[in-house]
């Protein structure tokens, strides 16, 4: 099973909005409504931010948000701030397995 | 609110065997899939496989098959990752995570710690 595609480096200024691709195909994305989204900083255990495109858990800000159309899933940030730099990953359910993206790695400018 | 706490770090020589813990502590254990993931120094994330601690039986991702076992040991609450014919490109760290509800569709609300594995002659 190939890993989802993600840009490999997105930037945005604090207070903007940005948006994290993730392509998968007909047999993951495209066929599934379980895709997830994760926040890894530097050393630290990847975070769970949404699940089922776009379910946050309790805890999670409302400034991430998500969605998908097709193929591909999308994760917005709004009002970015110094905080969500890190690195992102999106994951989809096939077939009883996952597969994560290959990441994304948000800059803060 | 569950917990999960990892075994420590390991070192191991080519061809050799590894086999890390993964503790839960704190919430419901035995319906819940518990799934390894792996990440290689600066890579990405890759996942590895699954286990319902309640029915025991694994299913792994076709690239780990015939070198990982994943069992339950539903007494102690502790999961296991055992890998085999380790080579250096199994050089990574290794985390076991909960799945966030029942069945489990790929999110992971709980983290452990992470274990770094290193394969080196």
């Amino acid at each position: 099973q190939s890993a989802l595609t993600q840009p490999a480096s997105v930037s945005g200024s604090p207070g903007q909005s940005i948006t994290i691709s993730c392509t998968g195909s007909s047999s993951d994305i495209g066929t599934y409504n379980y895709v997830s989204w994760y926040q890894q900083h530097p050393g630290k255990a990847p975070k769970l931010l949404l699940s089922d495109v776009s379910n946050r858990p309790s805890g999670v800000s409302n400034r991430f948000s998500g969605s998908k159309s097709g193929d591909t899933a999308s994760l917005t940030i709004s009002g970015l701030q110094a905080e969500d730099e890190a690195d992102y990953y999106c994951a989809s359910y096939i077939n009883i397995n996952t597969v994560f993206g290959g990441g994304t790695k948000l800059t803060v400018l | 609110q569950v917990q999960l706490v990892q075994s420590g770090a390991e070192v191991k020589k080519p061809g050799s065997s590894v086999k890390v813990s993964c503790k839960a502590s704190g919430g419901t254990f035995n319906n819940y899939a518990i799934s390894w993931v792996r990440q290689a120094p600066g890579q990405g994330l890759e996942w590895m496989g699954r286990i319902i601690p309640i029915l025991g039986i694994p299913n792994y991702a076709q690239k780990f098959q015939g070198r990982l076992t994943l069992t339950a040991d539903r007494s102690t609450s502790t999961l296991y990752m055992e890998m085999s014919s380790l080579r250096s490109e199994d050089t990574a760290i290794y985390y076991c995570a909960r799945a966030s509800a029942v069945p489990d569709y790929g999110a992971y609300e709980t983290w452990g710690q992470g274990t770094l594995v290193t394969v080196s002659s």
